[in-house]
């Protein structure tokens, strides 16, 4: 049973491009949350789905958007992108009430 | 503001060692409580889990955590250190059911000397 997978692995783009993070759960779980975390801090989150609509949102500008598809794999979107958002995005997934099984992350590097 | 305190950057305890990493939170109400590791390049691994009912949780790898309503504190222990433990210790909790967001610490490197 795999358990989440992120693609791709590592992504290099430079300021003002956009960029699409690709995640898919875990067999059974059916809500992806995506997690953004800086170089030397924890997981900040970002935003949670759920029956494909987003159910919570941390504090990450409109830039950050997603989408959940019927096989509840999931996409991170972020538009403009600014040097800040280096980091490793983190996939987890889950059942909606459920503890969060983490992917391996990809590692986004903004020049 | 709801936070995860991690107070110590980095803790080195000898192979064989009891070791501990702290970890105190500021969440009202009953949050769910958890510690996840990290090794370089990898995702979070989760350890343990706090809900409700004896305060000391026990969790893979012989990892435990203890919980302490007063103190809000939840500190990772493990009795007997092993040099491959060396790795990013990450606490977090899940302020409210309902809220399903979890909040994290900034981490603790640990560091198992041989």
């Amino acid at each position: 049973d795999a358990g989440v997978t992120q693609s791709p692995t590592h992504l290099i783009k430079t300021r003002g491009q956009q960029v699409t993070l690709r995640c898919s759960p875990k067999s059974g779980h059916d809500t992806v949350s995506w997690y953004q975390q800086a170089l030397g801090q924890g997981p900040q989150f970002i935003f949670q789905y759920y029956e494909e609509e987003e159910r919570q949102r941390g504090n990450f500008p409109d830039r950050f958007s997603g989408h959940q598809f019927p096989n509840y794999s999931s996409e991170l979107n972020v538009n403009a992108l600014l040097l800040g958002d280096s980091a490793l995005y983190l996939c987890a997934s889950s059942l909606l009430a459920g503890d969060q099984f983490f992917g391996p992350g990809t590692r986004l590097t903004v020049l | 503001a709801q936070s995860v305190a991690q107070p110590e950057d980095q803790v080195n305890v000898a192979e064989g060692n009891p070791l501990t990493v702290k970890c105190t939170y500021s969440v009202s109400g009953n949050p769910y409580l958890f510690w996840y590791v990290q090794y370089p390049n990898r995702g979070l691994q989760f350890l343990l889990k706090y809900i409700t009912g004896d305060n000391l949780v026990k969790g893979s790898y012989g990892f435990e955590a203890e919980f302490n309503k007063s103190q809000t504190s939840f500190h990772l222990k493990k009795p007997s250190a092993l040099v491959s433990d060396s790795a990013l210790y990450f606490c977090a909790v899940s302020p409210t059911s309902g809220t399903y967001k979890y909040i994290f610490g900034t981490g603790t490197r640990l560091k198992v000397l041989a």
